[in-house]
């Protein structure tokens, strides 16, 4: 049974550009959450997704938009880059509010 | 702000001896989980406990919850090498429905 995957492992990007990061939930699970990692901190919540609607959303800005498909995958797309920007996108996976189960994450460097 | 606040940020010890890590928390929660991250890479899930418990145990870990405190405690029993790595705390607040809100966390070092 596959956990959670993610995609890419790695990416690099400039100022202004746009991102996708991709993730694949765990078999079973319907609720994916997406978190940002700042290097020596906590994740922070940006958003969930549950029947391809945003449940909930953290403090982060409208440049930060997600999407979750039929098959539960979910994409998290960032516009406009900002330096700031840079860091671990985690994704998790969860049946409803129970445990959350994390994938890899995508570690991104805007330059 | 944190929800989550880990103490201590950081914990050295020596292969054999426990690792004791605590967490407190400002407002009414459904559970409280705790994960483990090594070397910046992806959480793993350690254990989960509901408001309603005071305790639960898996394998080496016991963790205690204390929701008149708010507060948590987790417990690594007779610690290894591979124990070292940065662990969190994070709080399913009450009506927020799986949104986690993590603490800093504590980085522990465990000496072969």
């Amino acid at each position: 049974d596959a956990g959670v995957t993610q995609s890419p492992t790695h990416l690099i990007k400039t100022r202004g550009q746009q991102v996708t990061l991709r993730c694949s939930p765990k078999s079973g699970h319907d609720t994916v959450s997406w978190y940002q990692q700042a290097l020596g901190q906590g994740p922070q919540f940006i958003f969930q997704y549950y029947e391809e609607e945003e449940r909930q959303r953290g403090n982060f800005p409208d440049r930060f938009s997600g999407h979750q498909f039929p098959n539960y995958s979910s994409e998290l797309n960032v516009n406009a880059l900002l330096l700031g920007d840079s860091a671990l996108y985690l994704c998790a996976s969860s049946w409803g509010p129970e445990t959350q189960y994390f994938g890899p994450g995508t570690r991104l460097l805007v330059l | 702000s944190q929800q989550g606040e880990e103490d201590p940020q950081a914990l050295s010890i020596q292969e054999g001896e426990n690792a004791t890590m605590n967490c407190s928390y400002k407002t009414s929660i459904n559970n409280l989980q705790w994960y483990r991250q090594n070397s910046g890479r992806g959480l793993v899930h350690l254990i989960l406990i509901r408001s309603n418990e005071r305790e639960k145990h898996s394998g080496r870990l016991r963790v205690t919850l204390d929701t008149s405190k708010k507060s948590s405690s987790l417990l690594i029993t007779a610690s290894r090498a591979a124990d070292t790595a940065s662990y969190f705390c994070a709080t399913d607040v009450k009506g927020s429905y799986g949104k986690l809100t993590f603490g800093q966390g504590t980085i522990l070092t465990v000496h072969p």
